[in-house]
């Protein structure tokens, strides 16, 4: 079964500690891996997409990497405004499932000054 | 800008009473989802549309229903048979097709309260 599991749950930090967020997958065929960010009472934002295993994007103060089975999300020097909640989510190669992003539980991420 | 409305933000209905809620992208894109947020639940996809005047069931389809007659919108009415329709709805859209990662982008969600 398609599976998507996210740790910690609940994170917090210093403001400037870095620290990373896992998310384990396990697909038949991965299309492409998603982290999005989500803030209390608005729509997830867009962060990045991963492809293929080794592969690395960053923005600001995140980087997101892949391998075969997981993904990480790492954050260096975090400041007060990256909390929020942040989603992983995938997508798989099977025909008729196309479309549909299987989600984890999220990581709620706290930075305190 | 381009991207995905939902309106209204709130809305409060009484049981027993439809409710349909707006989702409307100017992104060009093929695809439309509805999902359900509750808390400490994930997000738990509604529907789904991969082309006009087409549509799938999700993973909690039942009290709900959809319609896709334009490739922008894809409202969503929410029934009187839903058991417990007080949520936090999302809307989304992607690109569709074989080439494509399915990337989803999300609107603004619409929170319902049912009393």
């Amino acid at each position: 079964e398609d599976q998507v599991t996210q740790s910690p749950e609940a994170l917090r930090l210093q403001e400037g500690e870095s620290s990373s967020l896992n998310c384990s997958y396990t697909v038949s065929g991965l299309r492409g891996l998603f982290w999005y960010r989500q803030d209390p009472g608005k729509g997830p934002e867009f962060l990045f997409t991963l492809y293929s295993a080794g592969e690395e994007k960053e923005k600001e103060r995140l980087k997101a990497t892949l391998t075969k089975k997981e993904s990480f999300l790492h954050i260096t020097a975090p400041k007060p405004e990256d909390s929020a909640t942040y989603l992983c989510a995938v997508s798989t190669l099977v025909y008729n499932q196309g479309g549909k992003l299987i989600f984890g539980q999220g990581t709620e991420l706290s930075v305190k000054p | 800008d381009g991207g995905i409305t939902q309106s209204p933000k709130y809305l409060f209905r009484k049981e027993g009473q439809n409710v349909t809620l707006s989702c409307e992208q100017n992104l060009n894109h093929d695809a439309m989802y509805w999902y359900r947020q509750d808390p400490g639940q994930g997000l738990r996809l509604i529907y789904y549309s991969q082309i006009v005047n087409d549509f799938q069931k999700g993973d909690i389809a039942e009290g709900y229903s959809v319609s896709r007659e334009k490739k922008e919108s894809f409202p969503l009415t929410v029934t009187s048979a839903q058991k417990n329709p007080t949520a936090f709805y999302l809307c989304a859209s992607s690109i569709a097709g074989p080439r494509s990662s399915y990337e989803q982008y999300f609107g603004p969600g619409t929170r319902l309260t049912v009393t």
